[in-house]
């Protein structure tokens, strides 16, 4: 049981061009989200998932896409990348949030535009 | 607003009791959390609450919850080295078909031997 994998680990990337990071969650969980953390303001979600094929905005979503395409993957891409998009970005599932749940975290991607 | 806040720093000696603190915007909020990340790793829950409890007690985390004032803390007794971290709450909002999981700032627990 690996629970929340995302891949890349760590990326370099130079301004303009494009990427996606993958998360994968093997606990049949419906619940996904993409948050960025940076140094002060902590987690800030980017965009979610409450179910396969949905997807639906957070608090920073631009010049981010997603895709849940199957239950188990939600992908975040780049189209153009820039340097305020240096970050760390964390993939989490939950089962849902009428019940306690936990959300579990990815291990984290590294992210350098430069 | 949106926002879920924290101070960002926090100091204790080891032994000592350390509270930290956070604010939350949405009273319909149906459970709280308090997770913990250790430098280079992910979040792991730490415990939680739902939002009919006042206080909850985990061996040497107890929180605390003050709905009318919107305001959740998280006491760790015997503060220890192992417990410098980052420690963020993070509030359930909306129902199963619209909610999200919003976090604050995050606070750094440094413990001094």
């Amino acid at each position: 049981n690996a629970g929340v994998t995302q891949t890349p680990k760590f990326r370099v990337l130079k301004t303009g061009q494009s990427m996606t990071l993958l998360c994968a969650q093997d606990m049949n969980h419906e619940y996904m989200y993409w948050y960025r953390q940076d140094p002060g303001m902590g987690l800030r979600l980017i965009h979610y998932s409450v179910g396969e094929g949905t997807t639906a905005k957070g608090e920073v979503p631009d010049g981010y896409n997603v895709s849940r395409l199957k239950k188990q993957n939600f992908l975040l891409g780049l189209e153009s990348a820039a340097p305020s998009q240096t970050s760390v970005y964390f993939c989490a599932s939950s089962h849902n949030l009428d019940e306690n749940t936990e959300a579990f975290f990815g291990q984290g991607t590294r992210l350098t535009v430069v | 607003g949106e926002d879920v806040e924290q101070s960002l720093f926090l100091s204790v000696r080891e032994g000592d009791s350390s509270v930290i603190n956070c604010t939350y915007t949405d009273s319909s909020s149906t459970y709280l959390y308090w997770y913990k990340q250790e430098p280079g790793a992910g979040l792991q829950l730490l415990t939680y609450i739902f939002s009919n409890m006042d206080m909850k007690q985990d061996q040497r985390l107890t929180v605390l919850l003050n709905k009318k004032d919107k305001h959740l803390s998280l006491r760790i007794a015997d503060t220890q080295t192992g417990d410098s971290a980052i420690y963020f709450c993070a509030e359930s909002r909306g129902s199963s078909n619209t909610g999200k999981l919003i976090f604050g700032q995050g606070t750094t627990l440094q413990v001094k031997p």
